[in-house]
């Protein structure tokens, strides 16, 4: 079984800069979820996909965006990069049905540096 | 909106039990989940209970839920070494179709010999 996967390890933009970061989900997972986690605190809910349609979305402006593709993997695109999107940047894949649905997995995350 | 606490810090010694603590406000929690994040690394998930349970025990792990004072906690048996790491506690509330876990601050765990 394979895990989650996020490419790249480590990025480095300038502000104003748009950034696209990815996600392999776990074999079998049909569901994935975004996270930015700031230094010294929990994750935040960005977004989820499922059917490659956004169908939840937590507290962040439109210039994050995000796809999905038909084999579940997924894209994080953020736009106009700001200082405070320094962040380290995590995928969490899950089923949307079933018993185990309620499991999300995280990938090592992306860590994601504006200057 | 949705709030998860945890204490910033826990010191115990090798071998003495762990227990991290947590509350939480969002009445409409499904399930309740602790996650471990080492150095550098992504989110393990640990274990996590469903909301109508008041326990669950997983090897070392036993987690107890207080639903009437949203209160979660994690206690780790004959903590070792390699338990040290920071700990999640985390809420998951179902949005329409979507799950969303909202996140405490984490609690780091340092084990001393």
């Amino acid at each position: 079984e394979t895990g989650v996967t996020q490419s790249p390890t480590h990025l480095i933009k300038t502000r104003g800069q748009q950034v696209t970061l990815r996600c392999s989900s776990q074999s079998g997972h049909n569901t994935v979820s975004w996270y930015q986690q700031a230094l010294g605190q929990g994750p935040q809910f960005i977004f989820q996909y499922y059917r490659e349609e956004e169908n939840g979305r937590g507290n962040f402006p439109p210039r994050f965006s995000g796809l999905q593709f038909p084999n579940y993997s997924s894209e994080l695109n953020v736009n106009a990069l700001e200082l405070d999107d320094s962040a380290l940047y995590l995928c969490a894949s899950s089923l949307f049905e079933g018993s185990a649905a309620y499991e999300q997995y995280f990938g090592p995350g992306t860590r994601l540096t504006v200057t | 909106g949705e709030d998860v606490e945890q204490s910033l810090f826990l010191s115990v010694r090798e071998g003495d039990s762990s227990v991290i603590n947590c509350t939480y406000t969002d009445s409409s929690s499904t399930y309740l989940y602790w996650y471990k994040q080492e150095p550098g690394a992504g989110l393990q998930l640990l274990t996590y209970i469903f909301s109508n349970m008041d326990m669950k025990q997983d090897q070392r792990l036993t987690v107890l839920l207080n639903k009437k004072d949203k209160h979660l906690s994690l206690r780790i048996a004959d903590t070792q070494t390699g338990d040290s790491a920071i700990y999640f506690c985390a809420d998951g509330v179902s949005s329409g179709s979507a799950r969303q876990l909202t996140f405490g601050s984490g609690t780091q765990l340092t084990v001393l010999p």
